[in-house]
């Protein structure tokens, strides 16, 4: 099993649309979790930290499912500006440890 | 947050030359990394840049190849050492103030061996 795993998509959704990724990690001791945004051509950007009480931000909401290993991300009211690549990125050794594990990313296509 | 930033955004170099790639950070990070990203692909990591010590480097990747220099908290270089066409790719640099915290990437450094 991969340590990271996400559907690399694409997501193709009409502007206003609700849409949601999954992604699944391997390592049980992860302790931190994030979604990153890398539009194209560009670098990789946090969008949000995930805590396990779940977490919002505007129109975001990360949840994170440690008995099943994953974690999930909805993007409500859809705008063209958020298409992108959204990356799942884990920190997979736990405490003390600086690396985290970066997922392949989900595209995601907002259409007009 | 920490403003990251690289130096060159971009170059085109001949094959068997080697780059140094800069990698400024505007405020102390405990730690600083080094990944390579193929177009449409995942990031890999290179090594992790350890500050007055040798770089910690990943599987498939080797001192020689990639030496990596991290003279303080703030600033970080890594070569690209006799370089093929394999080696075309964006070259990022992370940092990263505490475990557990998130990291923040500069812009990238494009690279085109020919």
């Amino acid at each position: 099993r991969k340590e990271v795993e996400q559907d690399p998509g694409p997501f193709n959704v009409p502007e206003g649309a609700t849409v949601a990724f999954n992604c699944t990690y391997s390592n049980s001791a992860s302790q931190s979790f994030f979604w990153y945004r890398q539009d194209c051509r560009k670098e990789p950007k946090l969008l949000m930290s995930v805590y396990s009480s779940g977490n919002e931000d505007g129109r975001f909401t990360a949840q994170l499912n440690r008995a099943s290993q994953y974690i999930s991300l909805l993007i409500r009211d859809s705008k063209l500006s958020d298409s992108a690549t959204y990356l799942c990125v884990v920190n997979p050794s736990g405490a003390g440890s600086y690396q985290l594990t970066f997922g392949k990313g989900t595209k995601l296509s907002v259409i007009p | 947050s920490a403003v990251i930033s690289q130096k060159p955004s971009r170059d085109i170099c001949q094959r068997g030359t080697s780059l140094t790639i800069q990698c400024q950070v505007d405020s102390q990070v405990t730690m600083m990394f080094w990944y390579r990203q193929q177009p449409g692909q995942s990031l890999t990591l290179i090594a992790t840049a350890n500050q007055g010590s040798e770089a910690t480097y990943e599987s498939g990747f080797v001192i020689d190849k990639f030496p990596i220099s991290r003279p303080n908290l703030t600033f970080s270089t890594l070569t690209v050492s006799n370089m093929s066409p394999e080696d075309s790719s964006i070259y990022l640099c992370s940092g990263q103030r505490g475990y557990q915290e998130t990291q923040y990437f500069g812009p990238g450094t494009r690279l085109l061996v020919l």
